[in-house]
């Protein structure tokens, strides 16, 4: 079965520092791994994706998230934070091969210290 | 593009009735998945719609239940409504056969049941 795990439910950063929402996932075949921000009141909105291809992968908003097969991770960085970035991050794999659903992880709660 | 809408924003329900949740995909999508989320068990999927025809089913129980229609729009009905019930219920809507696997969410139905 898939799965994803966020091992921190809030990650606090100040402003302008480089900030890191981890994530890690366990799939059988290969890994579509996604983000979403969730802003209060609102849907989840897409962030990237890794499908296949640079472990690197650039999105929205200045934020990239570095795919490691070795370490079954895909963390979320983007190097300087806004405090307009505060907001839920939700790590996400495709439910299976054939699938089109999703399975999320539990959810991280950014907070971006001015 | 017109983003996926969802209608209505804001429900609020008595146990024991039943409630339907309206979802209109992005213009070209045929795909419309549900999700549920709670503060407890996260974001969960409900199932997936794909030119009318149910393709897949997370693990709720039969008071829920959904359709969707030739114009790919998709409705999400409970009954019997349950305290447990209230949540933020979210669809999503994405364009099978590009390989974008991308799925872009409405700002979802908050129900509430008293």
């Amino acid at each position: 079965a898939q799965s994803v795990a966020q091992p921190e439910d809030q990650v606090n950063v100040a402003e302008g520092n480089p900030l890191t929402v981890k994530c890690t996932y366990s799939v059988s075949g290969n890994p579509y791994l996604f983000w979403y921000v969730q802003y209060p009141n609102r849907g989840l909105q897409f962030l990237l994706k890794y499908i296949t291809g640079d472990n690197l992968v650039k999105g929205s908003y200045g934020f990239e998230a570095e795919f490691n097969k070795s370490q079954t991770s895909f963390h979320l960085k983007k190097p300087s934070a806004l405090v307009s970035d505060s907001a839920l991050y939700f790590c996400a794999v495709r439910d299976g091969a054939g699938a089109n659903n999703l399975f999320f992880g539990t959810g991280t709660r950014l907070t971006v210290i001015p | 593009k017109a983003g996926v809408t969802q209608t209505p924003r804001y429900l609020i329900k008595t146990r024991g009735q039943q409630v339907t949740l309206s979802c209109s995909p992005i213009s070209g999508h045929r795909s419309v998945s549900w999700y549920q989320q709670t503060p407890g068990q996260g974001l969960q999927f409900l199932f997936e719609y794909f030119s009318e025809t149910q393709r897949n089913k997370g693990n709720f129980p039969g008071r829920f239940s959904g359709r969707q229609f030739s114009n790919s729009r998709s409705e999400m009905n409970v009954s019997t409504l349950e305290l447990g019930d209230s949540a933020l219920y979210l669809c999503a809507s994405s364009f099978i056969g590009d390989s974008s696997y991308e799925q872009y969410f409405g700002p979802g139905t908050r129900l509430t049941v008293t």
